[in-house]
């Protein structure tokens, strides 16, 4: 059946460390996939997107990296701070269409 | 301008009642999606409107639940005799066109609970 897993546990680390958060994907070949930001309360908000020729794409403290083989994506936030505290979601496009299916989402807490 | 916006923000309901759940898109943005958001759970996708083609409906979840767009503007989501399983966060989006590639621009959410 085809899955969509990111790490349910939350990720806990320190200020100023990077956090890295897993996607791992199985019986899909997504043509791209992106990465979401949820705050409690509030709906996604989109940060990157990667295709699948690209190894790795970059947006200031980010970085996303797409592994078509090992069918997995992590998403790195360097110089984490609180304010990046907040459940980080990815995304496939899958089906035909436009339809995103959606990991359940890591939640991470940066702390002091 | 403004970004999506749902209405209500909260909807509590009796089992058995109809609720109508609404979706103001971004405007100019001709793709409008409907996801439902169980708690501790990802996003499923419902529904997407894409200018005037016929809907995908293929994620509606039973025959209870229905959404009908107004050319390029609002969304309506209905579900018909509401039940306890209904409960959950439901979220509109919005994109320019209709890519693969085009960003999805997210609503606040209307969080329904069916007691």
């Amino acid at each position: 059946s085809q899955k969509i897993e990111q790490n349910s546990e939350a990720l806990n680390i320190q200020e100023g460390k990077t956090a890295t958060l897993t996607c791992n994907y199985t019986n899909y070949s997504p043509a791209y996939l992106q990465w979401y930001r949820q705050d409690p309360g509030r709906g996604p908000v989109f940060l990157l997107l990667i295709r699948e020729n690209e190894k790795e794409k970059r947006k200031e403290r980010l970085k996303v990296t797409f592994d078509t083989t090992l069918k997995q994506s992590l998403f790195h936030i360097t110089a984490s701070q609180p304010a990046d505290s907040a459940t980080y979601l990815c995304a496939l496009l899958t089906g035909g269409g436009n339809k995103l299916t959606f990991g359940t989402g890591t939640q991470l807490k940066v702390e002091l | 301008g403004a970004g999506v916006s749902q209405s209500p923000s909260n909807k509590v309901t009796e089992k058995g009642k109809d609720v109508e759940l609404r979706c103001d898109p971004i405007s100019g943005h001709t793709a409008l999606y409907w996801y439902r958001q169980r708690l501790g759970q990802g996003l499923e996708f419902l529904i997407y409107f894409q200018g005037n083609s016929a809907p995908d409906k293929s994620g509606l979840p039973s025959d209870r639940f229905s959404a009908e767009r107004t050319g390029e503007s609002v969304s309506t989501l209905t579900i018909q005799r509401t039940q306890q399983e209904d409960s959950a966060v439901y979220l509109c989006a919005s994109s320019l066109v209709f890519a693969e590639q085009e960003t999805q621009y997210f609503g606040p959410g209307t969080r329904l609970l069916v007691l």
